[in-house]
């Protein structure tokens, strides 16, 4: 079946630190690969996405490149703040088939940056 | 702010008991998910519903049931309540803008069974 792997958290940094969370994922097709984040008390907000092979999605100093060969989609940023402290969400979607339109979701990675 | 609306924001209840959680989806989007969030489980797919049809259904028990409305509206009803389905339930909408494939969640409804 589809899955997403993230790495495990909690991820600790200092602010300005050079953020990498891994994720990567197994899938039948073509997926479209997503970065949600969730601050605390609220909402799933869509960070950025791509939707094919080689594509860079990027958001809020945040990028992460689809990587079909290493089936990866791995978060970046060069920079953190304070006010990066979240936990985020890779996710997949499928364009067809009976797993179409559903997103299928990591586990999450609590990320906390402190000043 | 998403443009995805849910109520109630909290509900707490008993075991036993029937709920009825409420979502309005983006403007001009046609299709509705409903996910639950929970410690042991994470985010698990529930259901989808496509401009009033169901489309897609996920790890959703007998127990629980959907339905969308021609306003686009949709409810998740939740019945004979167990400790376990105490979650946070999450509504997300696509369709109209950033591609079907691309939803945008409401801030859920955090449900508590006691």
């Amino acid at each position: 079946g589809n899955s997403v792997t993230q790495m495990e958290g909690p991820v600790t940094l200092s602010e300005e630190a050079f953020l990498t969370i891994n994720c990567t994922y197994t899938a039948t097709g073509y997926p479209s690969l997503f970065w949600y984040v969730q601050y605390p008390g609220e909402g799933l907000q869509l960070l950025l996405k791509a939707t094919k092979a080689d594509d860079k999605g990027s958001n809020k100093g945040f990028e992460a490149t689809y990587r079909k060969e290493t089936t990866s989609f791995h978060l970046e940023k060069g920079s953190v703040q304070v006010s990066d402290s979240a936990v985020y969400f890779c996710a997949l979607s499928l364009p067809s088939g009976t797993s179409y339109g559903k997103l299928t979701f990591g586990q999450g990675t609590i990320l906390t940056v402190h000043p | 702010d998403s443009g995805v609306t849910q109520t109630p924001k909290h509900l707490i209840t008993a075991t036993g008991q029937r709920v009825t959680l409420r979502c309005s989806p983006r403007s001009g989007d046609l299709s509705v998910y409903w996910y639950q969030q929970s410690l042991d489980q994470g985010l698990q797919f529930l259901i989808q519903y496509y401009n009033g049809e169901e489309r897609a259904k996920g790890n959703i028990l007998e127990r629980f049931s959907a339905q969308q409305f021609p306003d686009l509206h949709s409810e998740l009803n939740l019945s004979s309540l167990e400790l376990g389905d105490s979650a946070l339930y999450f509504c997300a909408s696509s369709g109209s803008s950033g591609g079907e494939e691309t939803q945008y969640f409401g801030p859920g409804t955090r449900l508590l069974v006691l």
